[in-house]
């Protein structure tokens, strides 16, 4: 069965615009995590989304939002970008979300904000 | 302190060579993950462990959860192993906690 996909692979944004990332999960996965990997931080926990409602948020500001599709598609958007906003944004796919699911990772979506 | 700790951070080994990665973790888990990352970005999910051990190929992932430890072994290491390879935890509320990562050079 296909993977998951993110849509674009690279992004380049300048400061201040607004960006909208695109995740589509595996077939019949209805929770989707968003992950952000900066070379400082490492992988940071940006929120998870099931059946079209998000049921945790990490410690990001509220610039960072979103939302879920009835297709389990999820999109995340990022407004009035800064530069520390340069990293590379990761989606999860998993049945229904929780402890004991296997997640299965998009390719990334490398986000440069000039 | 790190809730999810990896070591070594840097490991360059020979081909063949058998290797350990080693993660640590300090916050009550329900299952561990293992997973790699090449360059470019994409993620593959090795393993993921809430007792015992697994076997995939060359690869041998280990949890004991007393110890709050896990261990990735490779086995006849070949270039192609080169990645970086991360741990996380799965710690409740639907977010994976992740270590640091260890990136591993298996030179020819």
């Amino acid at each position: 069965k296909a993977g998951v996909t993110q849509t674009p692979r690279y992004l380049i944004k300048t400061r201040g615009q607004q960006v909208t990332l695109s995740c589509s999960p595996i077939s019949g996965h209805r929770s989707v995590s968003w992950y952000q990997q900066t070379p400082g931080q490492g992988l940071q926990f940006l929120f998870e989304y099931f059946s079209e409602t998000q049921r945790n948020k990490g410690n990001f500001p509220g610039r960072f939002s979103g939302r879920q599709f009835s297709n389990s598609r999820s999109e995340m958007n990022v407004s009035t970008l800064e530069l520390g906003d340069s990293a590379l944004y990761l989606c999860a796919s998993t049945l229904v979300g929780g402890e004991y699911t296997e997640a299965f990772f998009g390719q990334g979506t490398r986000l440069t904000v000039v | 302190k790190n809730e999810v700790e990896q070591s070594p951070q840097n490991l360059t080994a020979q081909e063949g060579e058998f290797i350990t990665i080693n993660c640590s973790y300090s916050v009550g888990i329900s299952a561990l993950h293992w997973l790699q990352q090449h360059p470019g970005g994409g993620i593959v999910s090795l393993f993921m462990l809430s007792s015992g051990k697994k076997k995939h190929g060359r690869l041998i992932a280990t949890i004991n959860i007393q110890e709050k430890h896990s261990s990735l072994h490779i086995t006849a290491s070949h270039p192609r192993d080169s990645a970086v390879y991360i741990c996380a935890v799965s710690g409740g509320n639907y977010q994976l906690i992740w270590g640091a990562g260890t990136k591993l050079i298996i030179k020819p």
